[in-house]
């Protein structure tokens, strides 16, 4: 199967702080990779979507400057939550794309989703 | 994409047979109807996924109404471990094929008592 890794699962740091949150697709590679954040008893919100080599396209209500993303390779994205906030603290789970089938209609990527990294602002 | 309706909560029984449903009544030709869980503090994984026939796989089935303006995931014989919350979620196809982002409405809060 497909697994998908996040690191740290979780963080507590001062308000003020940058955090960096990894996700990496461990036995397949990804083009597309995607950021949830999800708040307690609430659910997923897709926050952006981040393509290998290309400039990560955020969702409406999501500030780029506050929340950086990076796709350096076809593993790996990184998610840097910048002068972190106690509104801040949320779960963040990453979800990796994998093609199923041979292209175009009818195929579709199937997301594989990390265990989620749990971020506390204090 | 096209909404989904689910129940807040549903209560079963360990080892019995639990029917899921979810309308999505305005539903497209090119929408593949998906299943995922969440478990308690985990990432979501996906359970299966179809588009006109019922579908079946190691970990469920999935019954598609012929109108296709609902469907049931049916966990044959629940355990402890299903005890999670279950999106019904609408991929348009092409959509799919450019992998967009999901969109998760509430889902349903499965209970499973012993």
């Amino acid at each position: 199967g497909a697994v998908v890794s996040q690191h740290p699962s979780w963080v507590i740091c001062k308000s003020g702080t940058s955090v960096k949150i990894e996700c990496r697709s461990l036995d397949f590679q990804a083009t597309t990779m995607f950021w949830y954040r999800q708040f307690p008893k609430q659910s997923l919100m897709l926050m952006a979507t981040s393509n290998e080599g290309s400039k990560a396209t955020y969702e409406q209500g999501v500030e780029k400057d506050k929340f950086l993303i990076n796709h350096a390779s076809l593993t790996l994205s990184t998610l840097t939550v910048t002068s972190a906030h106690p509104e801040d603290s949320s779960f963040y789970i990453c979800s990796a794309a994998r093609a199923r089938g041979p292209g175009g209609v009818g195929s579709y990527n199937e997301q594989f989703f990390g265990p989620g990294t749990r971020l506390t602002v204090l | 994409d096209a909404k989904t309706t689910q129940p807040n909560s549903m209560e079963s029984n360990e080892e019995e047979p639990v029917h899921l449903p979810c309308n999505h009544s305005t539903i497209s030709g090119t929408d593949y109807i998906h299943w995922y869980r969440q478990l308690p503090s985990q990432g979501p994984e996906y359970v299966i996924h179809g588009l006109t026939s019922n579908v079946n796989n190691r970990m469920a089935s999935l019954a598609i109404a012929e109108d296709r303006k609902s469907s049931t995931l049916i966990l044959h014989r629940a355990t402890l471990r299903d005890a999670a919350v279950y999106y019904c979620i609408l991929r348009d196809v092409y959509s799919g094929g450019g992998a967009d982002g999901l969109t998760f409405g509430k889902g349903t809060h499965l209970i499973i008592q012993p």
